[in-house]
C-alpha cells in the first residue's frame, strides 16, 4: 500500500524549533518529488516546500524562507522539514505530499500538528 | 503570485441535485510546454485532502464518474453530476504551472 507517515509535531514556544519527518513506504521514493503542505486550523491549504529528486532544487513559499529546510533521505525513504525560528501563524497540520509532477500532488499522509504557542 | 479564486465559498446542494464549482486564475495555467497545471482536491471532514482530478480534467482512479473537470486559460469548472452524501467536504483547486503554487480558497459542499 502506498503511504506516507508523519512525526515530529507538537507544542513548541515562539522561537523554537522542530523536525519534521514522513516516512514513505509503498512506491520508489526516489522517483518522485516531495513537497510540504500546510492548514492553519480551520483554514485553507497552503503549499509550503517542495525538493527535486535528488534534492538538488528545493522551493520554499516567502512566508518560511530562510526558516525552513526541506531535506529527504533516498535511502531511508524519508521527507524531512527542519522548522526554526517559528511563530505563532506557523500553527497548522503539515502534510506530507508526494508530487509526481507540477503540483499534481496524488498521495498525501493523515498529518501532524504543529502548535506555537507560548 | 498566482491568485486562485473559487466560488461560490458556501454550496448547498439538495441529494441528487448537480454542483458546479468556479474557479479563476489571476493569470494564465498554460504552461511553456503547452499543459495546464490546474488540479482540483477533496478534504472530507475530519481527512486529508485527496486528489480527484489533475491537468483540468483527468480523474483518478477510483473517482466516481460523477465529477468531471473542465476549463482553459483563466476559468475552470468543477461539476458533480448529482450530488451523493459522501461528497460533502470542502473542494479545493489548485495551480502547479507557477511558483509558489497556490491553492483556492476552498469551497464547503453540504446538503440542505
Amino acid at each position: 500500500e502506498v503511504q506516507l507517515v508523519e512525526s515530529g509535531g507538537g507544542l513548541v514556544q515562539p522561537g523554537g524549533s522542530l523536525r519534521l519527518s514522513c516516512t514513505a513506504s509503498g512506491f520508489i521514493f526516489s522517483n518522485y518529488y516531495m513537497a510540504w503542505v500546510r492548514q492553519a486550523p480551520g483554514k485553507g491549504l497552503e503549499w509550503v516546500a517542495d525538493l527535486n529528486l535528488d534534492a538538488s532544487g528545493k522551493g520554499y513559499v516567502d512566508s518560511v524562507k530562510g526558516r525552513f529546510t526541506i531535506s529527504r533521505d533516498n535511502a531511508k525513504a524519508s521527507l524531512y522539514l527542519q522548522m526554526n525560528s517559528l511563530r505563532a501563524e506557523d500553527t497548522a497540520i503539515y502534510y506530507c505530499v508526494r508530487d509526481p509532477a507540477w503540483g499534481a500532488a496524488d498521495i498525501w499522509g493523515q498529518g501532524t500538528m504543529v502548535s506555537v504557542s507560548s | 503570485d498566482v491568485v486562485m479564486t473559487q466560488s461560490p465559498l458556501s454550496l448547498p446542494v439538495t441529494l441528487g441535485q448537480p454542483a458546479s464549482i468556479s474557479c479563476r486564475s489571476s493569470q494564465s495555467l498554460v504552461a511553456s510546454n503547452g499543459n495546464i497545471y490546474l488540479h482540483w482536491f477533496q478534504q472530507r471532514p475530519g481527512q486529508s485532502p485527496r486528489r480527484l482530478i489533475y491537468q483540468v480534467s483527468n480523474r483518478d482512479s477510483g473517482v466516481p464518474d460523477r465529477f468531471s473537470g473542465s476549463g482553459s486559460g483563466t476559468d475552470f469548472t468543477l461539476k458533480i453530476s448529482w450530488v451523493e452524501a459522501e461528497d460533502v467536504g470542502v473542494y479545493y483547486c489548485m495551480q502547479g504551472t507557477h511558483w509558489p503554487k497556490t491553492f483556492g480558497q476552498g469551497t464547503k459542499v453540504e446538503i440542505k
